[in-house]
């Protein structure tokens, strides 16, 4: 079975640049995350979807991240404008809620630097 | 955000020692995971202990749960170079169905 897929990898771009991740999470997963994760520090949430709705954005910030989950499935995270601060890591994870414990798959990461 | 807070920071330890790691956190849980991450990659589940539970096993892993104290801790016993890593709590705060992670611990095992 397929793991969470994320695309790119890797992203360099220059600052007031808009940028956009991808994520493809595990086939039937209906719970789908986003985190960012700084260098030396654990993941903080930005966004949760429960299916194509989004239950929990209070940490994303509205006036330049968006994001997406259309159908339910696939998911887009947008920074429009980026900023120097934004350089980190984006992790998207997936996972089947009611198996107790929601235990989270996580994709490889795209890692953003901003210049 | 809040996240738990993760002793040690850093640990370095030979082959074939335990290692042990300790993570603490603010509020009330439904449970606890440890995740470990590889340099440049993902997250990977390792265990997961309920709030109901005290202590679990799984391999070489022991995990232990004081929710008075609220606190866990993470042994690897009989480590080896592979278990080089990062490792993370994450606890799933009452009532809902987020996760907060810890800062980490860096271990490093050497042969």
């Amino acid at each position: 079975e397929a793991g969470v897929v994320q695309s790119p990898r890797y992203k360099i771009i220059e600052k007031k640049q808009p940028v956009a991740f991808w994520c493809n999470p595990i086939s039937g997963h209906n719970t789908l995350y986003w985190y960012l994760q700084n260098l030396g520090q654990g993941p903080e949430l930005l966004i949760r979807y429960e299916n194509e709705e989004a239950v929990d954005d209070s940490q994303l910030p509205k006036d330049r991240f968006s994001a997406e989950r259309l159908k339910g499935v696939d998911s887009t995270l947008k920074i429009q404008p980026a900023e120097l601060g934004d350089s980190a890591v984006y992790l998207c994870a997936s996972s089947l809620r009611g198996t107790g414990g929601n235990t989270q798959y996580f994709g490889p990461g795209t890692r953003l630097t901003v210049l | 955000s809040q996240q738990g807070e993760e002793d040690p920071q850093a640990l370095s330890i030979q082959e074939g020692e335990n290692a042990t790691m300790n993570c603490s956190y603010k509020t009330s849980i439904n449970n606890l995971q440890w995740y470990r991450q590889n340099s440049g990659r993902g997250l990977v589940h390792l265990i997961l202990i309920r709030s109901n539970e005290r202590e679990k096993h799984s391999g070489r892993l022991r995990v232990t749960l004081d929710t008075s104290k609220k606190s866990s801790s993470l042994l690897i016993t009989a480590s080896r170079a592979a278990d080089t890593a990062s490792y993370f709590c994450a606890t799933e705060t009452s009532g809902t169905y987020k996760y907060i992670f810890g800062t980490g611990t860096r271990l490093k095992v050497l042969a």
